[in-house]
């Protein structure tokens, strides 16, 4: 089946410093990737919708100066954490969906993002 | 918007015992509905789906979902669980423009040996 990975899988770091996540599709090619947090006990929440080429949609709440989302590649999504603060502490899934293909997407593992 | 609803956040149930989990989404349009499990430690994977048909839909492990539209409903059935069944489920919706998915706040559920 396809395969998404994120990097890294986990990450602590400093508040005020920003931090990167990637999710990739390893072998195949996603037109659109999706940004998802989720907190301890709790759903996914979509954040964002990225589609390779053009701007990010943020779901409504969600800073997007905060959370930079570049989708440069058919098999690359990039999520920043701007200025990351311990409120930002969390679980950040990215899933992605096949070009041409709307009745599935695929999970990433996940990064547990911890901002002391 | 759409939203989704499940009503149980907390199942235990032992080996052999039958499960229901519910799901209600509100949507005016259009939906394609998905259940998802996540196993301990590993990430979420697809059950089953519903996109038009049989609204009776069979996915892996023995597990089924009946849409009902009147009542918008997308239940998760199994006949008979097993303890390797523990896990979380979601249920999803995806409707509307940009195809986008909403999850529901999860089911945990616990078979005991």
């Amino acid at each position: 089946g396809a395969v998404v990975s994120q990097h890294p899988s986990w990450v602590i770091c400093k508040s005020g410093t920003s931090v990167k996540i990637e999710c990739r599709s390893l072998d195949f090619q996603a037109t659109t990737m999706f940004w998802y947090r989720q907190f301890p006990k709790q759903s996914l929440m979509l954040m964002a919708t990225s589609n390779e080429g053009s701007k990010a949609t943020y779901e409504q709440g969600v800073e997007k100066d905060k959370f930079l989302i570049n989708h440069a590649s058919l098999t690359l999504s990039t999520l920043t954490v701007t200025s990351a603060h311990p409120e930002d502490s969390s679980f950040y899934i990215c899933s992605a969906r096949a070009s041409g293909r709307v009745d599935e997407q695929f999970f990433g593992p996940g990064t547990r993002l911890t901002v002391l | 918007a759409q939203s989704v609803s499940q009503h149980n956040h907390h199942v235990i149930l032992s080996e052999a015992a039958s499960l229901e989990l519910g799901c209600n989404y509100s949507y005016g349009g259009t939906v394609n509905l998905f259940w998802y499990v996540q196993y301990p430690g590993q990430h979420l994977q697809l059950l089953l789906k519903y996109f038009s048909g049989d609204p009776l839909v069979k996915g892996i492990k023995g597990f089924e979902a009946e849409f009902i539209k009147s009542k918008f409903s997308f239940n998760l059935r199994k006949p008979s669980v097993q303890w390797s069944d523990t896990a979380e489920y979601f249920c999803a919706v995806m409707g509307g423009g940009g195809f986008k998915t909403i999850f529901g706040a999860g089911t945990r559920l616990f078979v005991k040996a």
